[in-house]
């Protein structure tokens, strides 16, 4: 049974475009929920966070929507550059963070010049 | 954020050989987790490593396969026993900062089994 998933799985977008990237979630106990962005032979490394007393969260270019009635969350990158071409995961967890992460199977984001 | 380092980066080993995979914490940390990334997929946990008690295992992973060693609170060895192809994988270790709970991931060791 997969906890988190991850939609599309891959996403191709201009320069200076908005990609959008969805995850829903079926455990009402998952309260923390991070993004991870990892390019190819590296580690995943943690981009932004959210936790569900909010409902967006913002840095930078990078955006967390997230709607605790449909147990769905999202992120936006805005004016996406080619560097920012990467897998993107998903994951949830429970006890703010501290328990294991459940991730979805992931997103690859080409971001063409 | 901790600063997470494994050794070694990448192996090719033959099957049947078993792989020993550091990781080093630049900061004591309480929780520690090693996750098996397949080629092209997503990450799976393999069991969360505690100090000073028995690794937690889940679903699918045992502890003849996968001995996991947390002899203090900033290093954990995994193992990967009587290796076959199956495993070729990247092997990532994790570690939950405090007082927020980010958690954090190291570079990963790149394994190929021949």
């Amino acid at each position: 049974q997969q906890q988190v998933k991850q939609s599309p799985q891959s996403l191709i977008v201009q320069k200076g475009g908005i990609s959008i990237i969805n995850c829903a979630y079926e455990n009402t106990a998952f309260d923390y929920f991070p993004w991870y962005q990892q390019f190819p032979g590296k580690g995943p490394a943690l981009l932004i966070a959210i936790r569900p007393d909010v409902s967006e969260k913002k840095e930078g270019r990078f955006t967390i929507s997230f709607n605790k009635s449909a147990k769905q969350f999202s992120l936006h990158i805005m004016d996406s550059q080619p560097g920012d071409s990467a897998t993107y995961f998903c994951a949830a967890s429970e006890r703010g963070g501290s328990e294991k992460l459940v991730f979805g199977k992931g997103m690859k984001l080409t971001v063409n010049p | 954020s901790a600063v997470i380092s494994q050794k070694p980066s990448r192996d090719i080993c033959q099957r049947g050989t078993s792989l020993t995979i550091q990781c080093q914490v630049d900061s004591q940390v309480t929780m520690m987790f090693w996750y098996r990334q397949q080629p092209g997929q997503s990450l799976t946990l393999i069991a969360t490593a505690n100090q000073g008690s028995e690794a937690t295992y889940e679903s699918g992973f045992v502890i003849d396969k996968f001995p996991i060693s947390r002899p203090n609170l900033t290093f954990s060895t995994l193992t990967v026993s009587n290796m076959s192809p199956e495993d070729s994988s990247i092997y990532l270790c994790s570690v939950v900062g405090e007082p927020a709970y980010e958690q954090y991931f190291g570079p990963g060791t790149r394994l190929t089994v021949t």
